[in-house]
């Protein structure tokens, strides 16, 4: 089945240092979704991409999509100690429902003040 | 307020004693999913829900049943609960009905120990 790869798996960061988050998929996608999970919260929605290529910001956030469609990266630029938390990319499973959303095991980001 | 509420928060219980962890959405949404979340093993899906009276397996749906009576809720049902279905599970909605998954709405967990 597919497989959704992230890494890395813990980044530490001094404040103000930048940050990366990689995912790579063994299928094509059709689409890529972000989450930012806070310590002790849930999930939350942070953009989806569908287009190849695509690029997209939000703030200190740039999330891209590969040409490919079978990869993704988030960057933040100049962390805060706000950003803590685990980032998951999750991708729709290709031969199949579209509908069963398959998670990366998630990059688990601090940040030292 | 749009939201997904899952109960219970929290919940210890015993080897076999069948248990109902509920979810019920009110953003009218067709798609409802569960998680569990477990260390290092990041969110796998258990069951899904297209709509009313059409569910799905996942990929850890072994030892879980869900049904979908109302498009409102989606309960997750451990017959038979083992210390391995010790985890913090999640329900998720969204409003998609088509090919791309939209958004997924998440509740705030519920964090259930099998002993």
């Amino acid at each position: 089945g597919q497989q959704v790869m992230q890494i890395p798996q813990y980044q530490h960061v001094q404040e103000g240092e930048d940050f990366t988050t990689y995912c790579n998929s063994s299928t094509t996608l059709s689409n890529i979704q972000w989450y930012k999970q806070r310590p002790g919260g849930h999930p939350v929605f942070l953009i989806q991409l569908v287009k190849s290529g695509e690029v997209k910001k939000q703030k200190r956030l740039t999330f891209q999509f590969g040409e490919a469609k079978k990869n993704s990266s988030l960057h933040i630029t100049a962390t805060q100690t706000t950003d803590v938390g685990t980032y998951f990319c999750a991708g729709p499973s290709r031969g199949g429902s579209n509908y069963k959303l398959t998670f990366g095991k998630g990059t688990l980001l601090t940040v030292n003040p | 307020e749009a939201q997904v509420t899952q109960n219970p928060r929290y919940l210890i219980t015993v080897t076999g004693k069948k248990l109902t962890v509920t979810c019920s959405q009110n953003m009218n949404h067709e798609y409802m999913s569960w998680y569990r979340q477990d260390p290092g093993l990041g969110l796998r899906q258990i069951y899904y829900s297209m709509n009313v009276e059409v569910t799905d397996k996942g990929d850890v749906p072994e030892g879980y049943k869900v049904s979908r009576k109302e498009k409102r809720n989606f309960p997750l049902i451990l017959e038979s609960p083992s210390p391995n279905q010790t985890s913090l599970y999640f329900c998720a909605s969204s409003f998609s009905g088509a090919s791309n998954t939209g958004e997924l709405f998440f509740g705030e967990g519920s964090r259930l120990t099998v002993l």
